[in-house]
């Protein structure tokens, strides 16, 4: 079955330190992948996707991911985390089985500190 | 603003009862998705419409039914409703289907409490 795993439910950072959020998946075939915030009492707001081509993928409020494909990883980074970043993380692939549907991880809280 | 609209914000009905949730769709979108994301559940892929066709169906209940309208705007039915049924409910739009689905554009959501 294809799906993608957000190891940590919970990640702390200090504020200008820099982010992590893991994500691997496990798909057969070449993924698409995603990411998604969401902010309190707010629908998700798409950050990037992966579709093909470069590994580092720029996306919105200066995140970024990196492809891994020998790791099957997917990665969201930041180099220097704000307090506004604080929110629930979503990774995502799309079904390779129906490519309509997307698959959600179960979400990575991050907080940061000021 | 995301451009998917879903009304209402808030929903607080009792066991038994039904309810119907809307979504519109971002301006040119043909698919609509809902899912549901509870507390222990994360998000639950419930149903997708295409052009006004069901295409896909996840883990929804009998008790749940949706449709897409003409003008693609679309409504989740919740009946019967159960303590258990409380979440949030989110509808998320594309442009296309299949292979040309590149990603989701997401409503606020609609938060149902059952009491």
């Amino acid at each position: 079955a294809q799906s993608v795993a957000q190891p940590e439910d919970q990640v702390n950072v200090a504020e200008g330190n820099p982010l992590t959020v893991k994500c691997t998946y496990s798909v057969s075939g070449n993924p698409y992948l995603f990411w998604y915030v969401q902010y309190p009492n707010r629908g998700l707001q798409f950050l990037l996707k992966y579709i093909t081509g470069d590994n580092l993928v720029k996306g919105s409020y200066g995140f970024e991911a990196e492809f891994n494909k020998s790791q099957t990883s997917f990665h969201l980074k930041k180099p220097s985390a704000l307090v506004s970043d604080s929110a629930l993380y979503f990774c995502a692939v799309r079904d390779m089985e129906d490519a309509s549907k997307i698959i959600f991880g179960s979400g990575t809280r991050l907080s940061i500190r000021p | 603003d995301s451009g998917v609209t879903q009304t209402p914000k808030h929903l607080i009905t009792a066991t038994g009862q039904r309810v119907t949730l809307r979504c519109s769709p971002r301006s040119g979108d043909l698919s609509v998705y809902w899912y549901q994301q509870s507390l222990d559940q994360g998000l639950q892929f419930l149903i997708q419409y295409y052009n006004g066709e069901e295409r896909a169906k996840g883990n929804i209940l009998e008790r749940f039914s949706a449709q897409q309208f003409p003008d693609l705007h679309s409504e989740l039915n919740l009946s019967s409703l159960e303590l258990g049924d409380s979440a949030l409910y989110f509808c998320a739009s594309s442009v296309g289907t299949g292979y040309f689905n590149y990603g989701y554009t997401f409503g606020s959501g609609t938060r149902l409490t059952v009491v």
